[in-house]
Order: structure tokens, then sequence, then C-alpha cells
């Protein structure tokens, strides 16, 4: 069964540093979102995209965060300069007829 | 505001008896609800959905029913085995908003004991 695929599942970072969340699709898929979930928290939503742009963003997407899909397959999000609140699990997931796949996820913690 | 909630946080059931997972909206335009199976380390997974236009939908070992009146909405499973064990969340949206607008509750986290 064809799934979304995220690396790394662990990343560790100093405080300032820029960090990049990679996530691989379902290739047929068109819609594409990163969430967070924040330790004990609900799932909250990041951003979409689709056909190459943001269609939505929430608040917490602010300046220092930005996605790309550089290829065919891959969906980064990247975060210039972390914070210790961006310390949270980071799900990409892609749609299908309202139908969401989501990633394992990646670990972010923010030292 | 609008949200989502769950009444429990946790449920624990023996193995083999019947769990009933609870989550009330309160956004009366949302049509379109769905619940999520996350295991431990694993991302959200779709286990089932149902549409305004009806009360109850039936899957593998899974019912969700809807109460309109109400603002509730409610996962059974039955015969649960081990592997059920995981935290259960309902989200709610309005169809055709897309994923963008999906509302997610925090989570109930359903303990299966042998």
């Amino acid at each position: 069964e064809p799934e979304v695929t995220q690396t790394p599942s662990h990343q560790v970072t100093q405080m300032g540093q820029e960090v990049i969340l990679r996530c691989v699709p379902i290739s047929n898929h068109l819609y594409f979102y990163w969430y967070r979930q924040i330790l004990g928290q609900k799932v909250e939503f990041l951003v979409s995209f689709y056909n190459n742009e943001i269609s939505e963003k929430s608040e917490i997407f602010d300046d220092q965060f930005s996605v790309e899909r550089p290829d065919g397959s891959n969906f980064t999000l990247k975060i210039r300069s972390t914070k210790l609140e961006d310390s949270a699990m980071y799900f990409c997931a892609s749609l299908t007829f309202e139908k969401l796949f989501f990633g394992s996820g990646t670990q972010l913690s923010v030292l | 505001g609008e949200s989502v909630g769950l009444h429990l946080p946790t449920l624990s059931v023996q193995e083999g008896d019947n769990s009933i997972i609870n989550c009330a909206y309160s956004n009366s335009a949302s049509d379109y609800f769905i619940w999520y199976k996350q295991e431990s380390g694993k991302g959200p997974q779709f286990i089932i959905d149902i549409r305004s236009n009806m009360d109850k939908r039936q899957g593998q070992r899974v019912t969700v029913l809807l109460n309109k009146t109400v603002k509730h909405l409610s996962l059974q499973i039955a015969a649960t085995q081990p592997g059920d064990s995981a935290v259960y969340f309902c989200a709610e949206t309005i169809s055709g908003g897309g994923a963008d607008g999906l509302t997610f509750g925090k989570g109930t986290h359903l303990i299966i004991q042998p």
C-alpha cells in the first residue's frame, strides 16, 4: 500500500539553527500538507500546498517557515531559525478524495 | 470559538470487550467527520468517516455514530484487540473545504488490558 514517507524520524537542533524536514507524498496525490503536534496536544494545521504553491497557511506558519516542492516527489518544510517552542512532531500528509494520509512524522527537538 | 473535544482522555477496556469513544463538536456547519487512530510514534491513520446525511456507518469492527441534534460523534470498536491500543481522535470539517479546514480533537487514549 502506498504511503507518505518522512525523513528524518528524529531531528535534534540548536536554537537558531535551520532545519529542513523532508516528505515524499503518495505519488498520484495533488494536495500536500504539513501539520504539527506538540506533545500531548492536538494536531495543528500549518500549511497546504497545491499546484506548486501555498494554498492556505495558519497563524503558526510565520515568516520562519517555508515549504517547497523542489522536484516531482519531495515536499519539504524549512524552519529558518528554530525556537524552543518549535519542538514538536511534524507530520506531512497528502490528500485524495478528502482522505488524508499521514506520514510517520519527524520529531523535532530544539535545544 | 468552535472546537472539537473528547469527553474522556483515557479509556481502559478488557481485551475482547467493546469500547466506545466519544467526541463533541460545536461547529454546526461541519458536515464531514473522521476518526483517526494514532499509535505511539506513528502518524494518524484514517479509520472511518461519516457525512452529516448519515447517522451511522460501519466498517470492519468499527462503527461511527453521529447525533447532529446534540453535536456528538462516537466510535465503537467491537471485540477489542491489543493492537487497538492507541490514541483515537476525531476531526471535523465542512465538505469541500479540503484538509485545511480540518479541526482535530485532542484524543482519547484507549488502553486494552489482557
